[in-house]
């Protein structure tokens, strides 16, 4: 079956626009993530959804930073006035209900900011 | 909430040699332990896992060990391979609690 997806696979802005990032996880899994990987870094949790539950937001760096996830499916990462430390991969992942599930990683977003 | 820490950062080791990768936990409730390996410019992929109720698990020339008591777990990876160079990284979780992974570990197998 279909992965999880994300788009645009590329994002190239300048400094002080608005980006929003899409992720498209597996069908029926209710577990989503957001983490951010920096150049040769690690994986920095950003956000994490499960069900209806109220969204696990620990990791947003900044208020420059929101996430939804609409319908229990598709999640938007939006980061507002960005800056150039915002430069890296953002890769979205999902699971099927518990974190005993696997998880499955996206292909990222790579975000470029002059 | 549940932290993850992972050792050592780097890895160099010769083709054909054995590498372990260790990681500790702090939450005594996480009951599953799964490694991810991401080669370069890809997406992290699940290489293997275990759960609390087993001690060792392997699956050809990967294995990884749980110590419950002690709270960490360990990857090990013999005749290692070139192909066998990435980052991996280890992560703990259990329930609806959100899975945590640690910082990575790059390893390098040098033919």
């Amino acid at each position: 079956g279909a992965g999880v997806s994300q788009s645009p696979s590329n994002k190239v802005t300048e400094k002080g626009k608005d980006v929003e990032l899409r992720c498209d996880p597996i069908s029926g899994h209710t577990a989503l993530y957001w983490y951010r990987q920096s150049l040769g870094q690690g994986l920095e949790f950003l956000i994490y959804f499960q069900g209806n539950s109220a969204p696990d937001k620990s990791g947003l760096p900044s208020d420059r930073f929101s996430a939804e996830r609409t319908g229990g499916s598709v999640s938007t990462l939006t980061i507002q006035r960005t800056q150039q430390e915002d430069s890296a991969v953002y890769l979205c992942a999902s699971n099927k209900r518990t974190a005993t599930d696997t998880q499955y990683f996206g292909p990222g977003t790579r975000l470029t900011v002059l | 909430g549940e932290n993850v820490e992972q050792h050592p950062s780097t890895l160099s080791v010769q083709e054909g040699d054995s590498a372990v990768i260790k990681c500790t936990y702090s939450d005594s409730a996480s009951n599953y332990f799964p490694w991810y390996k991401q080669e370069l410019g890809k997406r992290p992929q699940l290489i293997i896992d275990i759960r609390s109720n087993v001690g060792e698990k392997k699956d050809q020339r990967i294995a990884v060990t749980l110590n419950k008591t002690a709270k960490h777990f360990s990857l090990h990876i013999t005749e290692t391979q070139p192909e066998d160079s990435a980052v991996y990284f280890c992560a703990a979780g259990e329930g609806f609690q959100k899975l945590v992974f640690g910082t990575g570990t790059r390893l390098l197998v040098s033919p």
